[in-house]
C-alpha cells in the first residue's frame, strides 16, 4: 500500500514547547515538501528536499526545522521560536523537484496551541 | 508579485447542476497550472495538470481550461455530486528559474447540496 503518511492528526502544544511532525511515504520519492495551510489563505512552502540529507528553506522557515536523514522521512519540527504555530500542516512528496512532477500530498496534521 | 486569485470565494449548488470555478495567476515565468481537490481536514489531491500549450483538458466529469494569454484558468464540473463538495485549489508552476515553485490559489469552497 504505497502512500504518504503523516502522524499525529492532531496535536497540541503549550506555549513554549518544541514538537515534532512526521511525514512518511514509501513511493521512492526523492522530492518531500512541508506547507503550512492557514484559513482562508494558500499553502505556503515552509522547506522543501530535493535529495537525502539536503533541504533549503521556503517562504516562512523562521521558527521550524527539518532534517533528511532517510529518503522515507522528513520530520518538521515546530520551534518555540514560531509565534503563531496553530495551523494545518501538510508534507507532500514528488518523484523529483522537476517542474512537471505532481506532489502528492499527505492527510495533514492540525497543530494548536494552547 | 508571483499570485494566484480564485473566485468565487465559495459556491453553493444543487445536486445534479453544473458550475465553474475561476482562477486568474500574474505568475510569471508560467511552467504549468494544476487544480487540485481537498476535502475538508485531508491533503489535497490532484484533479488536472496542464503546460501553457494544451487548452483544456478533463479527468471524469472534471474539465480545465487554460488560456495563457490571459493568465486565466476555469475549472468546470458537470453532474455535480454531494461528493464534489470540496475546496479545489488552483495551483501555478512557476519556472525552472525559480525553483520550479509553486503558487497556490487560496481555494474555492464548494458545497454541493441535495
Amino acid at each position: 500500500d504505497g502512500g504518504i503518511t503523516q502522524s499525529p492528526k492532531y496535536l497540541f502544544r503549550k506555549e513554549g514547547q518544541n514538537v515534532t511532525l512526521s511525514c512518511e511515504q514509501n513511493l521512492n520519492h526523492d522530492a518531500m515538501y512541508w506547507y503550512r495551510q492557514d484559513p482562508g489563505q494558500g499553502l505556503r512552502l515552509i522547506y522543501y528536499s530535493q535529495i537525502v540529507n539536503d533541504f533549503q528553506k521556503g517562504d516562512i522557515a523562521e521558527g521550524y526545522s527539518v532534517s533528511r536523514e532517510k529518503k522515507e522521512s522528513f520530520p518538521l519540527t515546530v520551534t518555540s521560536a514560531q509565534k503563531n504555530p496553530t495551523a494545518f500542516y501538510l508534507c507532500a512528496s514528488s518523484l523529483t523537484s522537476g517542474a512537471y512532477n505532481e506532489q502528492f500530498f499527505g492527510p495533514g496534521t492540525r497543530l494548536t496551541v494552547l | 508579485k508571483n499570485q494566484v486569485e480564485q473566485s468565487p470565494q465559495s459556491l453553493i449548488i444543487l445536486e445534479g447542476k453544473n458550475c465553474t470555478l475561476q482562477c486568474n495567476y500574474t505568475v510569471s515565468p508560467f511552467s504549468n497550472l494544476r487544480w487540485y481537490k481537498q476535502d475538508t481536514g485531508r491533503g489535497p489531491v490532484s484533479l488536472t495538470i496542464m503546460t501553457f500549450s494544451e487548452n483544456t483538458k478533463s479527468n471524469g466529469r472534471y474539465t480545465a481550461t487554460l488560456d495563457a494569454d490571459t493568465k486565466q484558468s476555469s475549472l468546470h464540473i458537470t453532474a455535480s455530486q454531494l461528493s464534489d463538495s470540496a475546496s479545489y485549489i488552483c495551483v501555478v508552476s512557476a519556472g525552472r528559474e525559480y525553483g520550479n515553485k509553486l503558487v497556490f490559489g487560496a481555494g474555492t469552497i464548494l458545497r454541493v447540496k441535495s
